[in-house]
Parts: C-alpha cells; structure tokens; sequence
C-alpha cells in the first residue's frame, strides 16, 4: 500500500520567514496530493491540492510543488504569520473512492 | 458551506462497552470513510464505504468494528467491546466524485 514520509516533524520560523514541508510518496498509482491544515483539537482542514497532471500551484502564500520521477512533493509557506501555526499533514490518494494515506505531520510554530 | 457533522463530541465508555459514533455526511456525497487520530499522532484511515458496502478496510479495522449506514443518512462507526487503546479521535469523512474530503469535527473517544 501506500507510504507517504513527512519532514520535518517540527519547524520552528520566524514571523515573515518562508517555511518548507517536504513528503515523499510510494506508490506511482497515487495521482492526488492534499494538504491539510490542523489546529489543536479541530478536524484536518484542506488548505491546498494538487494532481498529477500539475507541477506547481499557487493560492496567495501557500503554494504546492510536486515531482512525480522522483516522488515528491512540498508545501511552501511564504510570509508567514503567527496564525499559520499548526500541523500541517500531506497526504496522497487515487482518484475513485480511494483512501487517502496521510503523512506523520509537521508542527510548525511561527514566532512572532 | 455543507458540512459533515458528527456526534457526539466527546464520548467516555469503560472499557469492554459497545459504543457508536455517528456522522451524516454531506448530503450529495457518495463515499464515506471513517479515521482516527491518536493524540499527537498521524490521522489513520480505519475504513470507505461506498454503495451500501465497505470498498477497503486497514488492519486497524478487526472484528471489534463494524460500519452502517442504516437510513440513508447516518452513517455509524461501531466499536463492540472497547480496548484503552482505541482512545483516540474519530474522524468521518465523504467525498463526491471529485478528489476533495471533507472532515466532520471529529468524536473524542476516551476509553477508562
């Protein structure tokens, strides 16, 4: 089955400073990658997509990158804020009724 | 927007009780599935359902669980005799047809 690997586990910026979330993916099926956003005690919320047929793609200070030769994909945070702090989990699925593998989330802090 | 909504919210059974957690799912959506989180853990996928039958189920998922979706809304995680270690955080999803999931708030189990 499917093996999605999340780094880092915790990242500590700066308040304006960029933060990268790296994961990489097993299974050359897997053709969708969410992201999701956690705060403490609240449900994982998609923050950003992307599918295979893309490379890349922006919505304002978050953008996703995605290398299917290699496997990998990344999260971007640029500007970031204090209110950016969460977990942050990626994620990879099939299309269909798949299930979507989650990686071991990264908890990123943004100091003010 | 739709939401998935799950009750309850939080849920104390002693261990070896039988205990349901219930969703209803948003109202279009055809695919359902049920994950859980222990605390300060990756978000699992326990089990998808589609067309009235479960379609993949993990390891996770043994003898001790069973899903339902009795009237054509609900949509029922049940646990027959409860361990410690199922305490965790349940969480039930749906999609449609598309790639995007949506969460419902979750159920804090807490088994004593």
């Amino acid at each position: 089955g499917e093996n999605v690997e999340q780094h880092p586990s915790t990242l500590s910026v700066q308040e304006g400073d960029s933060a990268v979330i790296k994961c990489t993916y097993s299974d050359s099926a897997s053709n969708y990658f969410p992201w999701y956003k956690q705060e403490l005690g609240k449900r994982p919320q998609l923050i950003i997509d992307i599918r295979s047929n893309v490379g890349e793609k922006k919505d304002q200070r978050i953008a996703v990158t995605l290398n299917k030769t290699a496997k990998h994909f990344s999260l971007h945070i640029t500007e970031t804020q204090p209110e950016d702090s969460a977990v942050y989990f990626c994620a990879a699925s099939t299309r269909g009724y798949q299930k979507v593998t989650f990686g071991i989330g990264t908890k990123l802090q943004v100091i003010p | 927007e739709p939401e998935v909504t799950q009750t309850p919210s939080h849920q104390v059974t002693q261990m070896g009780q039988e205990v349901i957690l219930r969703c209803v799912p948003i109202s279009n959506h055809l695919y359902f599935y049920w994950y859980r989180q222990i605390l300060g853990q990756k978000v699992e996928f326990l089990v998808s359902f589609y067309n009235n039958e479960i379609s993949e189920k993990s390891e996770i998922f043994d003898d001790q669980f069973s899903v339902e979706r009795p009237d054509g809304s609900n949509f029922t995680l049940k646990i027959r005799s409860t361990k410690l270690e199922d305490s965790a955080m349940y969480f039930c999803a749906s999609r449609s047809l598309g790639y995007g999931y949506t969460f419902g708030s979750g159920t804090r189990l807490t088994v004593v």
